[in-house]
């Protein structure tokens, strides 16, 4: 596609329920990040994808985070046993090689908000 | 540990006027700095930065690395009320992945 697309953009889900978020990157690239953004914070870094490899998952904050990569290309996000404090925004980027000079390209991410 | 930091957090200016964002790192492997302008949702990118001294510059926007202080500084001139954003940098460190490590950004709000 034309850039990175993500779904839903908005997820209200009650504490304790599962939640899933998909990451659909731009044509081509093979590589994708998951990053989390707290109200006011930075960027903070969950996972990342490249070709074939094993994934980095030296970000995720518990084991009730996971995030897979069917096919090379979309991506999911699960976060079972929501907590309030898993509220964020949950932006995905890719790039097209995971270079260090290849730039990330983000999509609008997913609010996900838990009560 | 790693980490990246930005200065101010947050900017309040009027439109003409000149401002500077600085990013300042501490990273091992450091292999490049980006700075990306946050309206509303995603993230876009400005500025891709690898060497020393090298000015990059589009229209209103320059920035400029220095590795030896470890620090980079985005220039915006004659700002305008689009330019309010977040401004976030990030600096790639190459060990076992590229890993993108985020400052937690500087808020400009440009007045007219």
């Amino acid at each position: 596609g034309a850039g990175v697309s993500q779904s839903p953009s908005n997820k209200v889900t009650e504490k304790g329920k599962d939640v899933e978020l998909r990451c659909d990157p731009i044509s081509g690239h093979t590589a994708l990040y998951w990053y989390r953004q707290s109200l006011g914070q930075g960027l903070e870094f969950l996972i990342y994808f490249q070709g074939n490899s094993a994934p980095d998952k030296s970000g995720l904050p518990s084991d009730r985070f996971s995030a897979e990569r069917t096919g090379g290309s979309v991506s999911t996000l699960t976060i079972q046993r929501t907590q309030q404090e898993d509220s964020a925004v949950y932006l995905c980027a890719s790039s097209r090689d995971g270079r260090y000079n290849s730039p990330l390209h983000f999509g609008n991410g997913t609010r996900l908000t838990v009560t | 540990e790693d980490k990246v930091v930005q200065s101010p957090l947050s900017l309040v200016v009027h439109e003409g006027d000149t401002v500077t964002l600085n990013c300042s790192y501490e990273v091992t492997n450091f292999r490049s700095l980006l700075w990306y302008k946050q309206e509303k949702k995603a993230p876009t990118f400005l500025f891709m930065l690898t060497s020393s001294g090298i000015e990059k510059k589009s229209g209103r926007l320059s920035s400029i690395l220095d590795k030896k202080e470890l620090f980079s500084i985005l220039n915006i001139t004659a700002t305008q009320t689009g330019d309010s954003a977040v401004y976030l940098c990030a600096v790639v460190s190459t060990y076992n992945f590229n890993k993108f490590y985020f400052g937690s950004g500087t808020k400009l709000n440009v007045k007219p």
